[in-house]
């Protein structure tokens, strides 16, 4: 079954770090660009992070530049997010998903995590 | 960044009938728009990419059209399991998505 699925949600206090991970199964992962992307609670969708498919590409969203990494293991077919200097801002479910070929929308999405950060 | 706004925020249709949702970019973005239907506790699901191009397993009465900054996603015969929550999203830059349009069943 092809399918993505996220660990390593939390809660987390203020400045503080986590990571998150997402195993993939199902398709070739190394054959994709992957993807996070997040929900605050009752809103909308935001963009966060992206790797190419070997992981030396990567871009991020402008409010995330510095404070979040985003990484892969293609030997393990996972996917990561380390977070660090989390603000009240960033508490949101976290969606591992994969790009679309050959252009940037999401064709498959994990079910997703919860990120929480409150003291 | 390309800001995406929808129209209206909540759509009430009832069964059978057509539902339209709008959704349009501050700037141009071609035909690089897609969208996704998300229902309560799930995550989105693909559901137009290309701004017309149907997703795998996509039924026919779900369509898109537009170009440029104006787009429209029409549901053609709403049926029940159509309520949810609609996003555009433009690509042609940083990704962003639209805040969304809540389709309810009347």
């Amino acid at each position: 079954e092809v399918q993505l699925v996220e660990s390593g949600g939390g809660l987390v206090q203020p400045g503080g770090s986590l990571r998150l991970s997402c195993a993939a199964s199902g398709f070739t992962f190394s054959g994709y660009w992957m993807t996070w992307v997040r929900q605050a609670p009752g809103k909308g969708l935001e963009w966060v992070a992206i790797t190419k498919e070997d992981g030396r590409d990567k871009s991020y969203v402008d409010s995330v530049k510095g404070r979040f990494i985003i990484s892969r293991d293609n030997a393990k077919n996972s996917l990561y997010l380390q977070m660090n200097s989390l603000g009240v801002e960033d508490t949101a479910v976290y969606y591992c998903a994969r790009k679309g070929l050959p252009n940037w929308y999401i064709d498959l999405w994990g079910r997703g995590t919860l990120v929480t950060v409150s003291s | 960044e390309i800001a995406m706004t929808q129209s209206p925020a909540t759509l009430s249709v009832s069964p059978g009938e057509r539902a339209t949702l709008s959704c349009r970019a501050s700037q141009s973005v071609s035909s690089k728009l897609a969208w996704y239907q998300q229902k309560p506790g799930q995550a989105p699901r693909l559901l137009i990419y290309g701004a017309s191009a149907r997703a795998t397993g996509i039924p026919g009465r779900i369509s898109g059209s537009g170009s440029g900054t104006e787009f429209t996603l029409t549901i053609s015969s709403l049926q029940s399991e159509d309520s949810a929550i609609y996003y555009c999203q433009q690509y042609d830059k940083w990704p962003t998505f639209g805040q969304g349009t809540k389709v309810e069943i009347k």
